[in-house]
This record gives C-alpha cells, sequence and structure tokens, in this order.
C-alpha cells in the first residue's frame, strides 16, 4: 500500500449524506495530498498539506473540507454529498526534500452517490 | 484549463514493439515530470521522471524525452510486453522545497500490448 493505507474500499452514499474518507500514512512524511480520479479526466488535486496544522486548497477543493492534526493522518469530509462527487480518491505522501521526491499513492477509495 | 495534455487515450501494441505516449505542458513553473503507470483496482505509481535540465533519461525498457522549448514530453517503453498493459498518466509539479505534492496529471493513455 506504499505506505499510505485509505479507508474504506468502496462506499456508497445517498445524496446529502456525509461521511469522512481516512488516510493515514507511517513513514512521516510532511506532505499529503488528496486526488479524485475520473474516467477520462486524469487525477485532480482536491487539498494538500505540507505539514501538521497547514492545509491548502487545490484544483477541485469545493465539496470537501480537510484537516491535518498529526503528520500521519489526513481525513478528506464531505459534509453533504452530491453525485458530482462519485468518484475513486487516492491520497499521496510525499517527503521534503532537496531534488525529486516521489509521490507514494494509496489504493483508493471508490465512493458512489446515488 | 487542462495544464497537461497527453495523446494517444488508447494505445494498442504488438508483443515487442515500442509504445510511445506524449505529453505536452504550458505552465513554465513546472519543473518535474513524472510518468504514472496504474493497473485495475490499484494506485498510480511512479514509473520514471525527469527533470528539464536533462533532455532524456532512460530506466530498462522505459525512456522520457523532454523538449524544454516545446514544453513537450513523452514516454517510450521499447520492447513492450504483455505485463505493460496499463493506463498510464503523465504529471508535472512546481517547483515546490523539493516535494512534489502538488501534481498535475494528464488525462491517461489506456496502453493494451497483445500478445
Amino acid at each position: 500500500n506504499a505506505g499510505v493505507t485509505q479507508t474504506p474500499k468502496f462506499q456508497v452514499l445517498k445524496t446529502g449524506q456525509s461521511m469522512t474518507l481516512q488516510c493515514a500514512q507511517d513513514m512521516n512524511h510532511e506532505y499529503m495530498s488528496w486526488y479524485r480520479q475520473d474516467p477520462g479526466m486524469g487525477l485532480r488535486l482536491i487539498h494538500y498539506s505540507v505539514g501538521a496544522g497547514i492545509t491548502d486548497q487545490g484544483e477541485v477543493p469545493n465539496g470537501y473540507n480537510v484537516s491535518r492534526s498529526t503528520t500521519e493522518d489526513f481525513p478528506l469530509r464531505l459534509l453533504s454529498a452530491a453525485p458530482s462527487q462519485t468518484s475513486v480518491y487516492f491520497c499521496a505522501r510525499s517527503r521534503q526534500g532537496l531534488g525529486t521526491t516521489e509521490a507514494f499513492f494509496g489504493q483508493g477509495t471508490r465512493l458512489t452517490v446515488v | 484549463q487542462q495544464q497537461v495534455k497527453q495523446s494517444p487515450q488508447s494505445l494498442i501494441v504488438q508483443k515487442g514493439g515500442i509504445s510511445i505516449i506524449n505529453c505536452a505542458y504550458e505552465n513554465t513553473a513546472f519543473d518535474y515530470f513524472p510518468w504514472y503507470q496504474q493497473f485495475p483496482g490499484k494506485g498510480p505509481a511512479l514509473l520514471i521522471a525527469i527533470r528539464p535540465d536533462v533532455s532524456e533519461k532512460k530506466e530498462g525498457r522505459f525512456t522520457i524525452s523532454f523538449n524544454k522549448s516545446a514544453k513537450q514530453f513523452s514516454l517510450h517503453i521499447m520492447d513492450s510486453q504483455p505485463g505493460d498493459s496499463a493506463t498510464y498518466f503523465c504529471a508535472a509539479s512546481p517547483n515546490s522545497g523539493g516535494s512534489n505534492y502538488k501534481l498535475t496529471f494528464g488525462k491517461g493513455t489506456l496502453l493494451t500490448v497483445n500478445p
């Protein structure tokens, strides 16, 4: 799992329900990100964090909230799910360093909103 | 605005052939260009990456060619194998403290290698 654990693996929500997608890393990396993957769209950045207590918006942040209270955990919250949020969500970690540092992705959470 | 354009959407190659996937970018702040490989039901995994100070990088059967003036880069898979069948994504990231947590992805290429 590349040191990134995402739970749950599958989830079905009704429109308007809320839920939290969990992401945990065991490598003590500073940076964590959330992406969504839709057919024919590649992966798009939702939110990211450069360290505990610091988060920022990516390309498609609307409808999602994040927090980073610890280095290990970076949960993604859907406050009121919409069918447009049906997607596969990936969490990634990477470390701060000189030169190139690789982003490691989790196995993904497949979310369906009906 | 699509900042990284990838082509083709799908590609069918015979075993032993060469697979070529192309990407073009617009943002001149990008300075890290990775390629990711994704198998069904799995997360993307880094295949190979390049920085713009070199024009080519080779790792085994995989080669990235980079043209900074044209803002284009491509992935070449030599001696393609059925096990290479997967979706390939190019991506780009700005120089952000040496990391790449702000990746912009292309839309992906589904590669099928026939035996």
